[in-house]
C-alpha cells in the first residue's frame, strides 16, 4: 500500500544544531507540505512544494528550509535549532490542489 | 482572508450520547471543508469532506457534517458516541484563492465518558 512516512518519530537535539526531518511518500503526489503542531495553534504551515525543484514559504517558515530533488521526498531542515522549535512536525501530501491530503505519523522534536 | 474557528477546545460526552463539534469558517470564495481526526500519538485521518456537492456529508465511523453557507458553519455530529471516538478533531478549510492551502482550526479534544 502507498503511504507517507516520517523519520525519526522522536528527536532530541541541542540548541544551535542543524536538524533534518525526513518525509517520504510513495503515492507519487506532486504536492507536499510540512506543518508544526503546537497547543492552541492547531497545525501551521511551514513550507510546501508543488513539484520537483519547487518550494514555497508558509506561515511560519523562519528558521526552516526544504528541498525537493525528487517527487517522493521533502526533507525539512532546521538550520540552527532553537527552543521555540520544540514541536510536533507533520508532513502531508496530496495528488492535486483539489484532492484530500494524507498525513504522516508526526515527528516529535525537542530542542534543549 | 480565510480562517477557521472551532468553538470548543474541549467536549465531553457520555458513551452512547450524541456528539456535536462546532466549526465556523470565514472565506472570501467558495471553500472546501474537511474534518480530520487525530488519535493520540497518531497522524491525522480524514473523516469527511465537503466540496460543493451535497451539503450533508457522511464520513467514516458514523460521523456526518452539514455545510450551512448562511451560517458559515460546518459542524460535525454523530448520533451515538463510542469510546474509540475519543481524539482530537480538526476542522480545515481549503480556499481556492490562496493556492488551495489548508487552514486548520485549533482543534477540539473529545472525551467520551464510560
Amino acid at each position: 500500500d502507498a503511504e507517507i512516512t516520517q523519520s525519526p518519530r522522536h528527536k532530541i537535539t541541542e540548541t544551535g544544531r542543524q536538524v533534518t526531518l525526513a518525509c517520504h511518500q510513495t503515492w507519487n503526489h506532486n504536492n507536499m507540505f510540512w506543518y508544526r503542531q503546537d497547543l492552541g495553534h492547531g497545525l501551521r504551515l511551514i513550507h510546501y512544494s508543488y513539484g520537483v525543484q519547487d518550494t514555497n514559504k508558509g506561515e511560519v517558515s523562519d528558521g526552516y528550509s526544504v528541498s525537493r530533488s525528487n517527487t517522493e521526498d521533502l526533507p525539512l531542515t532546521l538550520e540552527s535549532a532553537a527552543s521555540s522549535q520544540t514541536s510536533v512536525y507533520f508532513c502531508a501530501s496530496r495528488a492535486t490542489a483539489n484532492t484530500e491530503a494524507f498525513f504522516g505519523q508526526g515527528t516529535r522534536l525537542t530542542v534543549v | 482572508a480565510q480562517s477557521v474557528t472551532q468553538l470548543d477546545s474541549h467536549v465531553s460526552v457520555s458513551e452512547g450520547t450524541p456528539v456535536l463539534l462546532r466549526c465556523n469558517y470565514s472565506s472570501s470564495y467558495s471553500p472546501s471543508l474537511f474534518w480530520y481526526v487525530q488519535h493520540p500519538n497518531k497522524g491525522l485521518q480524514l473523516l469527511l469532506k465537503y466540496t460543493s456537492a451535497a451539503t450533508l456529508v457522511k464520513g467514516i465511523n458514523g460521523f456526518e457534517a452539514e455545510f450551512k453557507k448562511s451560517e458559515t458553519s460546518f459542524h460535525l455530529t454523530k448520533p451515538s458516541a463510542h469510546m474509540s471516538d475519543a481524539a482530537e478533531y480538526f476542522c480545515v478549510v481549503r480556499a481556492p484563492n490562496t493556492g488551495n492551502q489548508f487552514y486548520f482550526g485549533t482543534g477540539t479534544s473529545l472525551t467520551v465518558i464510560p
